[in-house]
């Protein structure tokens, strides 16, 4: 149980083009989903937080117009890249919790490398 | 105050020793420490976590120690095998809010045939 997918897994865009990642959590209901981006050889940073029907809270220094958020159901929040660069090239994960059981534990997707050419 | 240090940066451990990865931290209010396993190009997957009202918490060959005073927690691989090569990273949350992690900067980890 508690299986969380993403969409596309890996993903080529040029510069200037916008990009959709899914996250989806299979088997359970999602009441608040994170959003990550890792690059090589480092560590996972928190880009922002989204509940389910409201609007996402973005870590400081993210661009919230750069990286839209969208938690339209308890089982899928995407995360769009607008108007994409190179320096936007990265490995994002996204994870998932539910509160219903109370033990608070996050469950991560495989992750969606994106590269912009 | 609300880092959490990881050491060592990358480790290479023979097979069939003890891998062991340190963290540290400072926010007093942390009350959950999950220790996670990345591969290439994975997503990272959840070992072992611990509240720190125990001192110890065993799962197969992960064991995390926790020391409340001291605000470190550590990650114990005992018979370390290759398959165990991998990178670990410690993160800590609090009860608050939406338990946002809090992640160490990860441990490479090499067991060597």
């Amino acid at each position: 149980g508690a299986v969380v997918s993403q969409h596309p897994s890996w993903v080529i865009c040029k510069s200037g083009t916008s990009v959709k990642i899914e996250c989806r959590s299979l088997d359970f209901q999602a009441t608040t989903m994170f959003w990550y981006r890792q690059f090589p050889k480092q560590s996972l940073m928190l880009m922002a937080t989204s509940n389910e029907g409201s609007k996402a809270t973005y870590e400081q220094g993210v661009e919230k117009d750069k990286f839209l958020i969208n938690h339209a159901s308890l089982t899928l929040s995407t995360l769009t890249v607008t108007s994409a660069h190179p320096e936007d090239s990265s490995f994002y994960i996204c994870s998932a919790t539910t509160q219903v059981t109370g033990s608070y534990e996050q469950y991560f997707g495989p992750g969606t490398r994106l590269t912009v050419t | 105050q609300q880092q959490v240090k990881q050491s060592p940066q990358s480790l290479i451990v023979q097979k069939g020793g003890i891998s062991i990865i340190n963290c540290a931290y400072e926010n007093t209010a942390f009350d959950y420490f999950p220790w996670y396993q990345q591969f290439p190009g994975k997503g990272p997957a959840l070992l072992i976590a611990i509240r720190p009202d125990v001192s110890e918490k065993k799962e197969g060959r992960f064991t995390i120690s926790f020391n409340k005073s001291a605000k470190q927690f550590s990650l114990h691989i005992m018979d370390s095998q290759p398959g165990d090569s991998a990178t670990y990273f410690c993160a800590a949350s609090m009860n608050t809010g939406f338990q946002k992690l809090v992640f160490g900067t990860g441990t490479r980890l090499l067991v060597s045939p």
